[in-house]
């Protein structure tokens, strides 16, 4: 159980383009949807925190007009990084909690996005 | 301010034991997480404490002590497959968590 799911797992776009993220937790009712980025041998950066049908709390420096989050159900989030830049190629990683465990975060497989 | 010390790097041999060091400070404080993350993939849940002390979960063992903000992943019997990153991370309450950079272990036949 606690199965989380991203999709795309890899994208390449073009300088300028959108891309969407999708973030589905597969069998439990997400009540919160966090969203990572990781640069190589770093750390996992919190990019924002999603609950289920209200506005994303944003991390200071992270450019809410830029990186989209919409919480949609209790099982999808989606992160949509408009205009990209190479600058935005990174790893982007999700974690939902809601499942049995109060504190565990269940994370998705990651999604590299590389930005041409 | 935010601050997760971990070693950047440690190398070990195959069967023997390992302890990968923690130090917090963060605002707000819960429990303390450690994460196994292989290169290219999500991390994957190891342990959390909240409470001082020893946790022991099979080959791996975790400890933490909330006075000096210090944990520390114990690994046993290390096999290949051991070879990974290990996140240290801090939940600081209000589904906040902030990961330390991580420590890449190597494990060596």
């Amino acid at each position: 159980g606690a199965v989380v799911s991203q999709h795309p797992s890899r994208v390449i776009c073009k300088s300028g383009t959108s891309v969407k993220i999708e973030c589905r937790s597969l069998d439990f009712q997400a009540t919160t949807m966090f969203w990572y980025r990781q640069f190589p041998k770093q750390s996992l950066m919190l990019m924002a925190t999603s609950n289920e049908g209200s506005k994303a709390t944003y991390e200071q420096g992270v450019e809410k007009d830029k990186f989209l989050i919409n919480h949609a159900s209790l099982t999808l989030s989606t992160l949509t990084v408009t205009s990209a830049h190479p600058e935005d190629s990174s790893f982007y990683i999700c974690s939902a909690r809601g499942g049995a465990s109060v504190y565990e975060q269940y994370f998705g497989p990651g999604t590299r996005l590389t930005v041409t | 301010g935010q601050n997760i010390d971990q070693p950047t790097e440690m190398t070990a041999t195959e069967g023997a034991i390992v302890q990968i060091n923690c130090t917090y400070q963060t605002s707000g404080f819960n429990g303390l997480f450690w994460y196994q993350q292989h290169a290219g993939e999500a991390p994957t849940f190891l342990s959390y404490n909240v409470l001082d002390g020893l946790e022991e979960k099979g080959r791996f063992s975790s400890f933490l002590s909330r006075s000096k903000g210090y944990s520390y992943l114990l690994l046993k019997e290390l096999q290949m497959k051991d070879s990974a990153s290990y996140l240290c991370a801090s939940d600081t309450g209000g589904f906040k968590t902030i990961f330390g950079a991580g420590t890449r272990l190597f494990v060596k036949a």
